[in-house]
């Protein structure tokens, strides 16, 4: 049974492009969260899918947004990217209540 | 909203010592998760435990939800215990957003 996948594993951006990350849950599991991690801090919330709707959303802005396909999997994207949106991105899977983390993208803004 | 604390900031052990983390939380939850997240960055499930005491081998934890702590507990610690440990918690009815602490950083010397 695999567990939650993520890709790219590593990705190099300059400010004020775009990126596409994308997660894939573990089997089973309909609920996807995503979670930026800045450098020696703990994961921030930044939103929720189910049945390929938004359900939640932390305080980030407009510039990040997701989307869940019918197979459950995830994107997030971000625009017109800040050199502060440097960061460990990470993707968790869920069924109830325990969260399933992947293992992260790490995004530089150059 | 929820602050989430984590106590103490920074663990040096020997291997084969006994160590104990603290999170307190500063309102009701209904989830509370333990991760270790290792050096590469991925975040491991240790336990769910929104109250009450379990174990997993040389780990185990408690959390009291009326008293608003919970305790992880290792016991003869090993080199590999090494990384960041991290106690996250849902305030609201399971909704799936979790709340992290700034974490633990544990270093197990051989």
């Amino acid at each position: 049974d695999a567990g939650v996948t993520q890709s790219p594993t590593h990705l190099i951006k300059t400010r004020g492009q775009q990126v596409t990350l994308r997660c894939s849950p573990k089997s089973g599991h309909d609920t996807v969260s995503w979670y930026q991690q800045a450098l020696g801090q703990g994961p921030q919330f930044i939103f929720q899918y189910y049945e390929e709707e938004e359900r939640q959303r932390g305080n980030f802005p407009d510039r990040f947004s997701g989307h869940q396909f019918p197979n459950y999997s995830s994107e997030l994207n971000v625009n017109a990217l800040l050199l502060g949106d440097s960061a460990l991105y990470l993707c968790a899977s869920s069924l109830h209540e325990t969260q399933y983390f992947g293992p992260g993208t790490r995004l530089l803004v150059l | 909203g929820i602050q989430v604390e984590q106590s103490p900031p920074d663990l040096i052990l020997q291997e084969g010592a006994n160590s104990t983390l603290r999170c307190n939380f500063s309102d009701s939850v209904n989830n509370l998760q333990w991760f270790h997240q290792n050096p590469w960055g991925q975040l491991i499930n240790l336990f769910y435990i929104p109250s009450g005491t379990k174990q997993n081998g040389r780990l185990s934890a408690t959390t009291v939800a009326t008293e608003r702590y919970s305790l992880l507990y290792i016991s003869s610690s090993q080199t590999t215990d090494s990384g960041v440990y991290f106690c996250a918690v849902d305030p609201s009815s399971n909704t799936g957003k979790l709340i992290f602490g700034q974490g633990t950083t544990l270093q197990v010397k051989p």
